[in-house]
């Protein structure tokens, strides 16, 4: 069964602190998996895409990364801000079918001064 | 102005009413969605079209029917409301690409008393 499991469900860190969200998925055959961040209030908004050949990608002070033999991706926050404080949404896209994006429940990750 | 537009923003009504949620995009996509999220449950697909003409069931289509009345336009209906729809709706738009990156509307806050 295809499933994306995220961890953990919440975290609260300091400001300027760096944090490292986890997503483990059973999605076969892989096609790419992205990060999505949804403030509190609004629509997720993709913040990255990892295809099967990539192992790192940065996006400012976020960077994400995959290992497609193990399943498993991660999103490190560095130095974050207040504004981090948002659910972060994994989502694994699969070779086939019509119907084939897997979503994660999110981590929930609140900054706090 | 915003890509990807829902209405309304808010809405409370009864059990047993009729509700129309609308979406409309000027992103120039094919593909439409609506989504419902709920806490712990994550975003989960009740309906997608992947043109004016093409209408698919979600994983979670059962009291929900939809129109796609345009390229633009894709809306959501509820025929008779209960309180176990009470949830965040989210419409999307993807285009047909290997990305396929999900572009949402801000949400539709759905309660049903």
């Amino acid at each position: 069964k295809n499933q994306v499991e995220q961890s953990p469900q919440s975290l609260i860190i300091l400001e300027g602190k760096n944090c490292t969200l986890q997503c483990n998925y059973t999605v076969s055959p892989f096609s790419n998996l992205r990060w999505y961040k949804q403030d509190t209030g609004r629509g997720p908004v993709s913040l990255t895409i990892m295809t099967f050949s990539e192992n790192t990608k940065s996006n400012g002070r976020y960077t994400a990364t995959l290992d497609a033999d193990t399943k498993q991706s991660s999103l490190h926050i560095t130095a974050s801000q207040l504004s981090d404080s948002a659910s972060y949404i994994c989502v694994v896209r699969a070779l086939t079918g019509a119907n084939n994006l897997f979503f994660g429940t999110g981590t929930r990750l609140t900054v706090i001064p | 102005d915003a890509d990807v537009t829902q209405t309304p923003r808010n809405r409370i009504t009864k059990t047993g009413k009729r509700i129309m949620l609308e979406c409309s995009q000027t992103k120039g996509h094919d593909r439409m969605y609506w989504y419902r999220q709920d806490p712990g449950l994550g975003l989960r697909l009740i309906y997608y079209s992947f043109d004016v003409k093409d209408i698919n069931k979600g994983e979670i289509s059962d009291g929900y029917s939809v129109s796609r009345q345009a390229q633009a336009k894709f809306s959501l209906s509820l025929e008779s409301a209960i309180p176990n729809q009470t949830a965040l709706y989210f419409c999307a738009t993807s285009d047909s690409g290997p990305d396929n990156e999900q572009f949402f509307g801000p949400g539709t806050r759905l309660t049903v008393l």
